[in-house]
């Protein structure tokens, strides 16, 4: 069974950057796409965006300016890092396994983030 | 505004049957691409319900059931019960947006 784990800093100030990991165990990190979503307290989901081991990555173009992501295949895991962070930011960051019908079959537990100085 | 549109409500008796509607375009939809459904308990990660318009994964009961018509997709749960009360998602791809959109949400209630 695949499982993803969130990890990074649950607090960040304002204008910094934002800096996520996502473990994946139980499965290969090759020929998914792993993707980020989020969350803000008692709003609806937002994408994000994805990264595939051989493409180029996708991005929300909302954020696009603002967000990079990665993967290291090496330790089965992926980033995120979204600069220039604002309040608007804080929310709760799940990572997710995308499939090439664009579905997201498994998920993390997911982690909040809070901005604030 | 969302993408893709839902009620923002529904609501429904235990044993009822209740659907929720995910209104989309020409651009995600009607361009062919497949709508997913996800559930999320409070407190909780969503979790894939229903996955190209009307198929289940592994473990998820038969009461909830996709379609599709036109530009819009639809869940149906029949035989409501208390444990269905939650938030549900649809999510497609937007080629237009060149990514994956959720709608908004809809929170069912079970009275």
């Amino acid at each position: 069974q695949v499982q993803l784990q969130e990890s990074g800093p649950g607090l960040v100030k304002p204008s910094e950057t934002l800096s996520l990991t996502c473990t994946v165990s139980g499965g290969s990190i090759s020929r998914y796409y792993w993707t980020w979503i989020r969350q803000p307290a008692g709003k609806g989901l937002e994408w994000i965006g994805r990264i595939y081991t051989s493409a180029s990555p996708n991005y929300n173009p909302s954020l696009k300016s603002r967000v990079t992501m990665s993967v290291d295949t090496s330790k089965n895991q992926f980033s995120l890092k979204l600069s220039s962070v604002t309040a608007a930011d804080t929310a709760i960051y799940y990572c997710a396994r995308g499939t090439q019908t664009n579905r997201f079959d498994f998920w993390g537990q997911g982690t909040l983030v809070t901005v604030s100085s | 505004q969302s993408v893709l549109t839902q009620p923002p409500s529904v609501s429904g008796a235990p044993g009822q049957r209740v659907t929720i509607s995910c209104t989309g375009s020409s651009s995600n939809i009607g361009a062919g691409y497949d709508v997913h459904w996800y559930q999320q308990l409070p407190g909780t990660a969503p979790k894939l319900l229903i996955y190209g318009y009307t198929n289940r994964p592994s473990g998820v009961p038969d009461r909830f059931s996709g379609s599709k018509s036109g530009t819009s997709a639809s869940l149906a749960i029949t035989g409501l019960q208390a444990e269905d009360e939650a938030d549900y998602y649809c999510q497609s791809y937007d080629s237009s947006l060149s990514g994956s959109f959720f709608g908004g949400g809809t929170k069912l209630t079970v009275l």
